[in-house]
């Protein structure tokens, strides 16, 4: 089946740093991915639709500024959480859509730590 | 608004005994309804999906647009069984998959 990695798996950061979180589909071209965020015994939150080509639609709540996307390529979308607080200490996931039925194929997530 | 409800954070059977994992939903169209899988240390997969009416390890869910619910069965649970599971909705007029809370499950041996 398609592979979508993450990278990196675990990232520990100062607080006031900028962390970049790459996502990419393997073996297949995804024009979109999107990335959520996950709570500690909690469920995925949904925060914003990556589009290669174009600008990320954000879910209602989640700062743009904050948390910037971008999809340069049709294999790799990359979320940047700017200017990072321990308040943003969380895992990360990424999908994509692939394969022949168009599932959504996750990454292994990232998570996040924030001193 | 979308929104999918699973009412039950912990559920936990005995092994060979039947399962239920329950999943309402709201939306106003005809969604699309998931289940997807995470084993321990593992990365969410997609379990199944409505639309294939398909039973994957025993699991099989039947959409009953009437009652709003996606209830993932299983008549004899097994210890490999032992997961976390998200009932996730899909809009016909938007790409976004949107997640239940997530039930663990544990069946004992």
């Amino acid at each position: 089946g398609a592979v979508v990695s993450q990278h990196p798996s675990r990232v520990i950061c100062k607080s006031g740093t900028s962390v970049k979180i790459e996502c990419r589909s393997l073996d297949f071209q995804a024009t979109t991915m999107f990335w959520y965020r996950q709570f500690p015994k909690q469920s995925l939150m949904l925060m914003a639709t990556s589009n290669e080509g174009s600008k990320a639609t954000y879910e209602q709540g989640v700062e743009k500024d904050k948390f910037l996307i971008n999809h340069a390529s049709l294999t790799l979308s990359t979320l940047t959480v700017t200017s990072a607080h321990p308040e943003d200490s969380s895992f990360y996931i990424c999908s994509a859509r692939g394969g022949s039925m168009g599932e959504l194929f996750f990454g292994e997530g990232s998570r996040l730590t924030v001193l | 608004a979308q929104r999918v409800t699973q009412p039950e954070k912990l559920l936990s059977v005995f092994k060979g005994a039947p399962v239920e994992l329950k999943c309402n939903y709201s939306y106003s169209g005809s969604p699309e309804l998931f289940w997807y899988v995470q084993y321990s240390r593992q990365r969410l997969q997609l379990l199944l999906r409505h639309i294939s009416r398909e039973s994957i390890k025993g699991f099989t869910a039947d959409l009953n647009k009437g009652e709003t619910s996606f209830h993932l069965k299983k008549p004899f649970a097994q210890e490999e069984d032992s997961a976390m599971y998200y009932c996730a909705l899909k809009g016909t007029s938007y790409d976004k998959v949107i997640f239940g809370p997530g039930t663990s499950l544990s069946v004992i041996p």
